[in-house]
């Protein structure tokens, strides 16, 4: 079964300063899809990144990186620089794609990210 | 409008009444999700359409009923809810591009549901 895990509750980064949020799956699918997503207090949830399990390099959008390591089966979100505004929950999820008729996502926990000036 | 719209934003109702959950999408997106998420816990699936036609539902209580009538509009009607229903409902949407493959899924920014 898929599982995704945030053994992270809650991290507190200084402004300006880079921090790593875990993420670690599990699936027995080799054909499968990462996202990270941030969810502020307003509630929506942001998608951030994205990461397929056959793309050679990690995937990065602008601040966001993910270090993705499929023998560890862990995609960890990098944030660099970090901002006053990327104070929020960021959630882990996965996709597999060849038993998954509609395309739904597994998220994990969460964590929280507290960004102090 | 663009993206994914949900209404109410919040709603407040008694164990008895019976309402409904509405979810817009702007994208051209043919699948479209309802999640549930309750306070300390991971996003829960409900349920999945893809092209109109319903094709997961993860155990979800029958006071939970979803609708989708077009490719754009999904509903979630609810009726004799209980307390511990109470949580932030978000609605999804993603095209699918044939052979499981979806795109990221966008997300609404909920509706915030209390049941007294």
């Amino acid at each position: 079964a898929q599982k995704i895990t945030q053994t992270q509750p809650g991290m507190f980064v200084q402004e300006k300063e880079a921090v790593t949020l875990d993420c670690t799956y599990d699936t027995s699918d080799p054909s499968y899809g990462l996202f990270w997503y941030k969810q502020p207090s307003s509630g929506e949830m942001i998608f951030l990144i994205y990461q397929g399990s056959y793309d050679q390099q990690n995937a990065t959008e602008g601040r966001y990186s993910l270090n993705f390591q499929k023998a560890r089966k862990s995609a960890n979100l990098v944030i660099s620089a970090s901002q006053l505004g990327d104070s929020a929950m960021y959630f882990c999820a996965m996709r597999d794609f060849l038993y998954n008729q509609g395309g739904k996502l597994i998220f994990g926990q969460g964590t929280e990210l507290s960004v102090k000036p | 409008e663009t993206g994914v719209t949900q209404t109410p934003r919040h709603l407040v109702m008694g164990m008895t009444n019976k309402k409904s959950l509405k979810c817009e999408q702007h994208l051209g997106h043919n699948a479209m999700y309802w999640y549930k998420q309750s306070a300390k816990k991971p996003l829960e699936l409900m349920f999945v359409y893809s092209l109109e036609e319903r094709v997961e539902n993860n155990s979800v209580p029958s006071r939970f009923s979803p609708e989708c009538p077009n490719s754009s509009h999904l509903f979630l009607h609810l009726h004799t809810l209980q307390p511990e229903d109470s949580a932030l409902y978000l609605c999804a949407s993603s095209q699918e591009l044939g052979q499981g493959v979806n795109t990221e899924a966008f997300f609404g920014q909920g509706t915030r549901l209390t049941v007294v």
